[in-house]
């Protein structure tokens, strides 16, 4: 089956404990992307992939660091976290920017105390 | 910043009624789309539209990108309480590879 998973699924901690929310993909896709998604402020952009090796910011990326060594993961780091990054947060991946399709995660709930 | 306005935030409507969705911008974007989220759930593509003045129709929904491609809105026909949503436009600006979420429209379709 054609998805997106992410891992962990929920997740609470402390500010300044490091963390690390996985992604991986099984359509073969070459864009990949975070956001999270606040009451009253939509879905905003953190980081996105356009291929292996190859990220960028986002519109949010302050407090955040991405990797893409393999096409299929796209894992999202928080070195040190703080309560203002507790959030609902989504790994979406495409095809490639011909379709600007994107295909949504579950979503990881992370709550920074 | 790029923005994408959505309105209404809330509509609460009885079945069998229409609502408009609008979604605005002064943006230009390569192409729009609009998602819908269930509770717990990641978004899930609706339609994409690309070319301005596009229509597009899917069942009772009907999609349209503006002229300019600045603006879209979603129409329901005798919306359903299946339709109750979170209902998210979304957009590629031209030029980059960044993607703009509105901030949604929340609709309850009562029976």
């Amino acid at each position: 089956e054609a998805q997106v998973t992410q891992n962990p699924r929920y997740l609470i901690t402390v500010t300044g404990k490091k963390l690390t929310v996985t992604c991986s993909q099984n359509m073969n896709h070459e864009y990949m992307s975070w956001y999270r998604q606040d009451p009253g402020l939509g879905l905003r952009q953190i980081y996105y992939s356009m291929n292996v090796e190859v990220t960028d910011k986002g519109d949010v990326p302050e407090g955040y660091k991405v990797s893409r060594k393999e096409k299929r993961n796209f894992p999202l780091i928080l070195e040190s976290p703080s309560p203002n990054q507790t959030s609902l947060y989504f790994c979406a991946s495409s095809l490639g920017l011909a379709t600007d399709t994107q295909y949504f995660g579950p979503g990881t709930r992370l709550t920074v105390l | 910043t790029q923005l994408l306005e959505q309105s209404p935030q809330f509509l609460s409507i009885q079945e069998g009624e229409n609502l408009t969705v609008y979604c605005n911008s002064s943006s230009v974007f390569s192409s729009l789309q609009w998602y819908r989220q269930e509770p717990g759930e990641g978004p899930v593509l609706l339609v994409t539209v690309v070319t301005g003045g596009e229509v597009k129709k899917l069942k009772r929904l009907t999609f349209q990108f503006g002229d300019a491609r600045k603006d879209s809105s979603l129409h329901i026909t005798a919306a359903q309480p299946g339709d109750t949503g979170l209902y998210l436009c979304a957009g590629r600006a031209s030029g980059t590879y960044k993607y703009i979420f509105g901030t949604g429209t929340r609709l309850k379709v009562l029976a």
